[in-house]
């Protein structure tokens, strides 16, 4: 079993839907969480960090983290072809180790 | 703004050549990574370095080696180039007590 697992997709949505992507884990030391956005044959950028269990927003974006589940999940509002992309989670037991572990990514395509 | 730079978007290698990846940041960042990312595998982390001269293997350091003489350079070498180094190649930065990790934009290296 691997310790971060996130469905590959694609997830096909129209313009203006919420989408929601999700990661679930196994290892509870895991205390930060973070979002990764992929475009195409581009490099990751991150989009939001958490720590430990709750809710973050930033814009059109929710990150919310449930340690009692081992889940975690990523909500876009209003959704744009913009967003279209792979998401990747990643997560850590320590604030700024090496030791991040990524999922495999989600491949999100927003339709016009 | 953060910047992580890969010295090549895309390079085409012969089975056997020496291979040298550079990366250069200039966050003054003290973490430097390469990863590689494969379809359906994700990021998987080849060598880390925590300071100048400093370096740990990751998961897969097989068939690779590192540099870091300087602190916002880290290189990757592939000794000897097989088939199965074909990949996606990223290197990453981060600060030791900050969230996140920040990716350069890749280099697709194929090897013939």
């Amino acid at each position: 079993q691997k310790e971060v697992e996130q469905d590959p997709g694609p997830l096909s949505v129209p313009e203006g839907a919420i989408v929601s992507l999700n990661c679930t884990y196994s290892n509870s030391a895991f205390q930060y969480f973070m979002w990764y956005r992929q475009y195409s044959r581009k490099g990751p950028e991150l989009l939001m960090y958490t720590y430990s269990s709750g809710n973050k927003e930033d814009g059109r974006f929710t990150a919310q983290v449930d340690k009692s589940s081992k889940y975690i999940s990523l909500f876009i509002r209003d959704s744009q072809p913009s967003d279209s992309a792979t998401y990747l989670c990643a997560m850590s037991a320590i604030s700024g180790t090496y030791k991040y572990i990524f999922g495999t990514g989600t491949r999100l395509k927003v339709l016009a | 703004d953060v910047k992580v730079t890969q010295s090549s978007r895309y390079l085409v290698k012969r089975t056997g050549e020496k291979v040298f990846l550079e990366c250069v940041q200039d966050m003054d960042h003290e973490n430097m990574f390469w990863y590689r990312q494969d379809p359906g595998l994700g990021l998987r982390l080849i060598y880390f370095s925590y300071d100048v001269k400093m370096k740990e293997k990751g998961d897969i350091p097989e068939g690779y080696s590192v540099s870091r003489e300087k602190k916002e350079r880290f290189s990757l070498i592939l000794e000897s180039a097989s088939t199965n180094q074909t990949s996606m190649y990223l290197c990453a930065s981060s600060l030791s007590a900050g969230p996140g990790t920040f990716f350069g934009p890749g280099t697709r290296l194929t090897v013939l």
